[in-house]
């Protein structure tokens, strides 16, 4: 089986950095998605991490470590559109993702 | 490009009614499934599909059947509609299951059983 563990909330300061850490327990690892959802709305794609390492895209960046079966996300230069849950999702061979259960991102001024 | 459709929405069901949650996409996609999303609880698979013909059970597939006769849709049937079924159901699809292949979404469908 797959356990996700990621915090349920955090608060950052408009732009400012935050960095969001997900660990995870796995067999068969085949990857690491994080994933954006508003409220309201469907998930969407960040980024994927199969390597260790660090991936970066923008104002995002996501970090994977297999050792140590950890990532996190860093947002910087924060938005207040980036007020959303980031949910981190783990691949297990060719079977669908598993979720953790989100971290809710509060930005404020 | 329509991408991953969801129907309805939004539905109200009273307890023991049956129906049929839609889901089809446009994009050729072998890989679909079904997740279902409660508050604190994150999105937990229900049922999947690698490709029309051939399903297969996530972590929570009680009271929920699925079928796979084309490559388009894939629809997701409440036998008996419960209360804890009232869920945030979202429909996903993938090229194929190899990891890597990004996920896409539809918009979700609000589920309500009193």
């Amino acid at each position: 089986g797959q356990n996700i563990d990621q915090p349920t909330e955090m608060t950052a300061t408009e732009g400012a950095i935050v960095q969001i850490n997900c660990t995870y327990q796995t067999s068969g690892f085949n990857g690491l998605f994080w994933y954006q959802q508003h409220a309201g709305e469907a998930p969407t794609f960040l980024s994927y991490n199969v390597l260790d390492g660090l991936e970066e895209k923008g104002r995002f960046s996501s970090f994977l470590s297999r050792s140590k079966g950890y990532s996190y996300l860093l947002l910087k230069e924060l938005q207040m559109k980036d007020s959303a849950s980031y949910l981190c999702a783990v691949k297990q061979g060719n079977t669908p993702l598993v979720f953790g259960k989100g971290t809710r991102l509060s930005v404020i001024a | 490009n329509a991408g991953v459709t969801q129907t309805p929405k939004f539905q109200v069901l009273k307890t023991g009614q049956s129906m049929t949650l839609q889901c089809a996409q446009d994009m050729n996609h072998e890989y679909m499934s079904w997740y279902r999303q409660d508050p604190g609880m994150g999105l937990r698979l229900i049922h999947y599909s690698v490709g029309a013909g051939i399903t297969d059970q996530g972590e929570v597939p009680n009271g929920y059947n699925v079928s796979r006769s084309t490559t388009e849709d894939f629809p997701l049937r409440l036998l008996s509609a419960a209360p804890s079924q009232t869920s945030v159901y979202f429909c996903a699809s993938s090229v194929s299951p190899t990891p890597g292949n990004t996920i896409y979404f539809g918009e979700g469908s609000w589920l309500t059983v009193v």
